[in-house]
């Protein structure tokens, strides 16, 4: 089966306490994203990867890391969590970033740094 | 940068009667739309696109509209059914650009 997968789903933290989100996608696409859904604001994009050791940031990359050295892998990584990245997020995956295909999202890592 | 307008942020109608979401971009250069649907405590799932060469797309109950004159573009979803409740968010993606731009989401509730 076609599929993103996030881990954890749910993690409750403290500050200052590293913390990493895996996102694995099984559909060999080139083109992966995380996004952060927080109420009222929609989705916004944290990072994205054009493919392997392809990264860069989207519009909202401030206090997180990611990296991409497989292509099925792409974890976001929080060196020092504060309150302000409590949220739900989301990894993403789509067959290339660019002229427009879908994206299939992960079921979400809800963070909650204390 | 492409910014994304979605309106409005909440709707309630009746069920069987007709549901209307539109969304503004501010990139006449965007070529892409998407609209997504997230039901309670679920991922963003994509349930119709649409591309800029194109004015009207359907699939069952679900059509989507394109004016890129006025650079917006409109979700329609027709006889709606309880199961339709659910937060949906528009999207739009410049070429080339690597990421989509979302709205900020309208929560449908289909009233029995």
């Amino acid at each position: 089966e076609a599929q993103v997968t996030q881990n954890p789903r749910y993690l409750i933290t403290v500050t200052g306490k590293k913390l990493t989100v895996t996102c694995s996608q099984n559909m060999n696409h080139e083109y992966m994203s995380w996004y952060r859904q927080d109420p009222g604001l929609g989705l916004r994009q944290i990072y994205y990867s054009m493919n392997v050791e392809v990264t860069d940031k989207g519009d909202v990359p401030e206090g997180y890391k990611v990296s991409r050295k497989e292509k099925r892998n792409f974890p976001l990584i929080l060196e020092s969590p504060s309150p302000n990245q409590t949220s739900l997020y989301f990894c993403a995956s789509s067959l290339e970033g660019s002229g427009g295909s879908p994206q299939h999202f992960g079921d979400g890592t809800r963070l909650s740094i204390l | 940068g492409e910014n994304v307008e979605q309106h409005p942020s909440t709707l309630s109608v009746q069920e069987g009667d007709s549901a209307v979401i539109k969304c503004t971009y501010s990139d006449s250069a965007s070529n892409y739309f998407p609209w997504y649907k997230q039901e309670l405590g679920k991922r963003p799932q994509l349930i119709i696109d649409i591309r800029s060469n194109v004015g009207e797309k359907k699939d069952q109950r679900i059509a989507v509209t394109l004016n890129k004159t006025a650079k917006h573009f409109s979700l329609h979803i027709t006889e709606t059914q309880p199961e339709d409740s659910a937060v949906y968010f528009c999207a739009a993606r410049l070429p080339g650009a690597q990421k989509l731009v979302f709205g900020q989401g309208t929560r449908l509730t289909i009233n029995p």
